[in-house]
This record gives structure tokens, sequence and C-alpha cells, in this order.
């Protein structure tokens, strides 16, 4: 079946360190991108991608950064400079960028980033 | 600018009952795309229903169902006959046909309990 694989489910960070979540599609999906959702809030987008090689920024990019070297991969590496990452994070995916509106979002199944 | 909002932040239903949740947007593109997505407290996104823009009917899926209004801009999400599993934050989303990201605006959520 097809699907957006997120891992880990769990993550702990100690303070300092980067750690990278991962996001795999095989939806052959162009469009990716990463959201940050804090406890009982809305989604607030980190970073997309339209095409392979090529990202943008979002809302909160600070502290945060991505690459997109294959179609299937978008992986967030969540910084040091990032100074309140606790947090739920979510990568969906899209099939296309330009104006089919009914084109919606795939979504992954999440990563519960703690610091500890 | 593009904008969406949920005013309910919590809703409570009894169960079997009918239950409405608002969302209103402000676009000036005449081409968009409407989403409702279901967050259960496992955190992943679940996709329930898509209205465009242009469509003459309101669209339906099972029990649920988009009031959509294009003249009070708004398209809210009924769900009939309430079961104890459809306790979540729901999220009203929109897709511009303008834009060249195919990002999806969300606004901040309702989250509905259903009452035995």
């Amino acid at each position: 079946d097809g699907g957006i694989t997120q891992s880990p489910k769990y993550l702990f960070r100690k303070e300092g360190q980067n750690v990278t979540l991962s996001c795999e599609q095989n939806l052959n999906h162009d469009a990716m991108y990463w959201y940050r959702q804090d406890p009982g809030q809305g989604l607030r987008l980190i970073y997309y991608s339209q095409i392979v090689n090529d990202f943008q920024k979002g809302d909160i990019a600070e502290g945060y950064s991505v690459s997109r070297e294959k179609k299937e991969s978008f992986p967030l590496t969540v910084t040091s400079a990032q100074k309140n990452p606790t947090a739920f994070y979510l990568c969906a995916s899209s099939a296309g960028t330009g104006g089919a509106v009914g084109n919606g979002y795939t979504f992954g199944s999440g990563t519960r980033l703690t610091v500890v | 600018a593009q904008k969406i909002t949920q005013t309910q932040p919590g809703m409570f239903v009894q169960e079997k009952e009918a239950v409405t949740l608002d969302c209103t947007y402000d676009t000036s593109d005449p081409s968009y795309g409407l989403f409702w997505y279901k967050q259960p407290s496992s955190g992943e996104m679940i996709f329930l229903i898509y209205q465009g823009s242009y469509d003459q009917q309101n669209a339906t899926e099972g029990r649920y169902s988009l009031n959509f209004q294009k003249a009070r801009k708004s398209a809210n999400l009924v769900i009939s006959a309430s079961q104890l599993g459809d306790s979540a934050m729901y999220f009203c989303a929109m897709r511009e046909g303008s834009s060249n990201t195919g990002k999806l605006i969300f606004g901040q959520g309702t989250t509905l309990q259903v009452k035995p």
C-alpha cells in the first residue's frame, strides 16, 4: 500500500543535540511538507519542497533544516538552535503543486519529539 | 490574505446526535479547494471530505457532509449520528488554485467530544 512513513514515532533529545526525523513516501508525490504542532494547537509549516533538490522555508523555519535528495525522502533536522523543539511533527505529501485544487495532503503518523 | 477561521475551540455532542463544526475562509482566488481532516488522540491526520469552489453540490462522504455557502465563505462540516469514535480534533484547510506551492492553509482546529 502507498503511504508516508515517519520514524521514529517517539524521539528524545538532549539539550544541544541535533536530531533528524525521517519521512519517506512511496506515493510518487512531487511535493512534501513538514509541520509542527504544539499541544492543542494548529499546524505550523516549517519547510516544504516541490521538487528534488529544492525546498523553501515555511513560517517557522528557524532552528530547522531539511534536504530533498530523493523524491521519496524529506528528512527534517532539528538543530540545537531550535530552543523549544518539544512538539509533534507531521510530514505530508501532495501529488501536485499547480492549480489542481483537489490535491490534498497525505500525512504520516507523526513523530513526538521531547527534550530531556 | 488567505485565511481559515475555526471559531469553536471545543464542542460537545451527545452520542447519536448531529453536530456542525464551523469553518470560514478568506480568499480572492475564484478557484480553491476546501478540506476537512480528523486528528484522533493518536495524532495521525485523516482526510474526511473535500469541496471544490466550482462544485455545484455540497460534498458528502458517509456520515460527513459539507455545508458549503460560497457567498458567505463558509464550509461547515456536519457529522450525523455522532459516535464515540468521532471524538477528535478537526481541521479545516484550503488550497488556492493560484498557489504554485500546493500548500494547504489550516485553521486552528476544533476539539469535538462525544458524550455517551
